[in-house]
């Protein structure tokens, strides 16, 4: 079962940041959360993972609570392009990645 | 440029006829999976392969096979294919499973329609 809990779907403005929420209550120290999004139909995209401290590459930036029990995935400057359902998922190294049913996306001009 | 390629990507057919979906992958990467799709489910994993002649059920494995006989390639193989396997299929790889930073690379899927 997925470990994670995420909103069904969220609108964003063309432009402005885009704020992904993920809730993982029930992590364990050593679980990673990772973030994954999958446009229309074509094959799920990586995006970016952490343990405790935010991370940041070209795509977006991942901002992990203190408790670690929630995570936020932003996309700083939200495109159309990134309409797209996003997936956080929970993985210890050496587990398999579950995917939940994730965040619709809808980035709208 | 490093990917995982699927074929066919569209098939149609009937019930009970014997079929089978290539994945390849150019990265040499030891783990691979299969997953299939289908609305309001999400990705389920039917099976995967941490390296040649290593492969495991995962979650909805009835009904399907698969082989790792080499390292690049990992097909799925459905000996009698029936129409509750009309699905979005997807095989993927990464480095290995092990690794925290070994994400996974998806192929662009194979949708399949069983009469």
């Amino acid at each position: 079962d997925a470990k994670t809990t995420q909103p069904p779907s969220m609108d964003c403005a063309e432009g402005r940041a885009a704020n992904l929420p993920c809730n993982h209550s029930t992590i364990s120290g050593n679980e990673y959360v990772y973030w994954y999004r999958q446009i229309h139909s074509q094959g799920p995209q990586y995006i970016i993972h952490g343990l405790k401290n935010n991370e940041t590459n070209e795509m977006a930036s991942l901002i992990i609570t203190e408790d670690r029990k929630s995570s936020t995935l932003i996309l700083p400057h939200a495109t159309l392009r990134d309409t797209a359902v996003y997936y956080c998922i929970v993985r210890h190294y050496g587990q398999n990645f579950v995917f939940g049913p994730g965040t619709r996306l809808s980035v709208l001009p | 440029e490093a990917q995982v390629t699927q074929n066919p990507r569209y098939l149609i057919t009937v019930t009970g006829k014997k079929l089978t979906v290539t994945c390849s992958q150019n990265m040499n990467h030891e783990y691979m999976s299969w997953y299939r799709q289908d609305p309001g489910l999400g990705l389920r994993q039917i099976y995967y392969s941490m390296n040649v002649e290593v492969t495991d059920k995962g979650d909805v494995p009835e009904g399907y096979k698969v082989s790792r006989k080499e390292k690049r390639n990992f097909p799925l193989i459905l000996e009698s294919p029936s129409p509750n396997q009309t699905s979005l299929y997807f095989c993927a790889s990464s480095r290995s499973l092990a690794g925290v930073s070994d994400t996974q690379y998806f192929g662009p899927g194979t949708r399949l329609t069983v009469l």
